[in-house]
């Protein structure tokens, strides 16, 4: 059965305090990894996908990059507008297309 | 990406009593899909609908209690029947191209009292 593993659960960080954020993953031969963002009370927004071991994908203070049992997402010099819930999912060969989901990072970046 | 509505964004419902979400996109799609996110937990796929084909059921969920339509490209709903507390949760469609991205709706937020 596909797993991913997000940690830490929940991150406060001071505005302009780079970290990271870790998924990890157990699949049976991985067709794709995604982030996502969600903000309190909304569906999740789609950030990143990366498909194969050495990938890496950015965007503005964001860079997500993927090694073959785990993913990493970088923040850096982050903002309070950064403030979200980041979800991990994988998506595996055969059967269906469906996405599974880690619990997610809770990240709070204080100003 | 697809512009993705639900309606209702958010109800309260008596135990018992059935609630039909709608998922509407703003352009035709073949793959759409329904997850349930518990509070503190992950979303988990519920349902696979095609269009003009059965949904298909991801392990632990039947159809009696989340009966699904799918009736043209771009609508889908999700009936939560004969609902319990354990029902709270937040419901999302998503839709995708198959492998690849989902694009999620903004969701409909479920309370069984």
């Amino acid at each position: 059965e596909d797993q991913v593993t997000q940690s830490p659960e929940a991150l406060r960080l001071q505005e302009g305090e780079s970290s990271s954020l870790n998924c990890s993953y157990t699949v049976s031969g991985l067709r794709g990894l995604f982030w996502y963002r969600q903000d309190p009370g909304k569906g999740p927004e789609f950030l990143f996908t990366l498909y194969s071991a050495g990938e890496e994908k950015e965007k503005e203070r964001l860079k997500a990059t993927l090694t073959k049992k785990e993913s990493f997402l970088h923040i850096t010099a982050p903002k309070p507008e950064d403030s979200a819930t980041y979800l991990c999912a994988v998506q595996a060969p055969g059967g269906n297309e469906k996405l599974t989901f880690g619990t997610g990072t809770r990240l709070t970046i204080i100003p | 990406s697809a512009v993705i509505s639900q309606k209702p964004s958010r109800d309260i419902c008596q135990r018992g009593t059935s609630l039909t979400i709608q998922c509407q996109v703003d352009s035709q799609v073949t793959m759409m899909f329904w997850y349930r996110q518990q509070p503190g937990q992950s979303l988990t796929l519920i349902a696979t609908a095609n269009q003009g084909s059965e949904a298909t059921y991801e392990s632990g969920f039947v159809i009696d209690k989340f009966p699904i339509s799918r009736p043209n490209l771009t609508f889908s709903t999700l009936t939560v029947s004969n609902m319990s507390p354990e029902d709270s949760s937040i419901y999302l469609c998503s839709v995708g191209p198959g492998w690849g991205e989902q694009y999620f709706g903004p969701g409909t937020r479920l309370t069984v009292t």
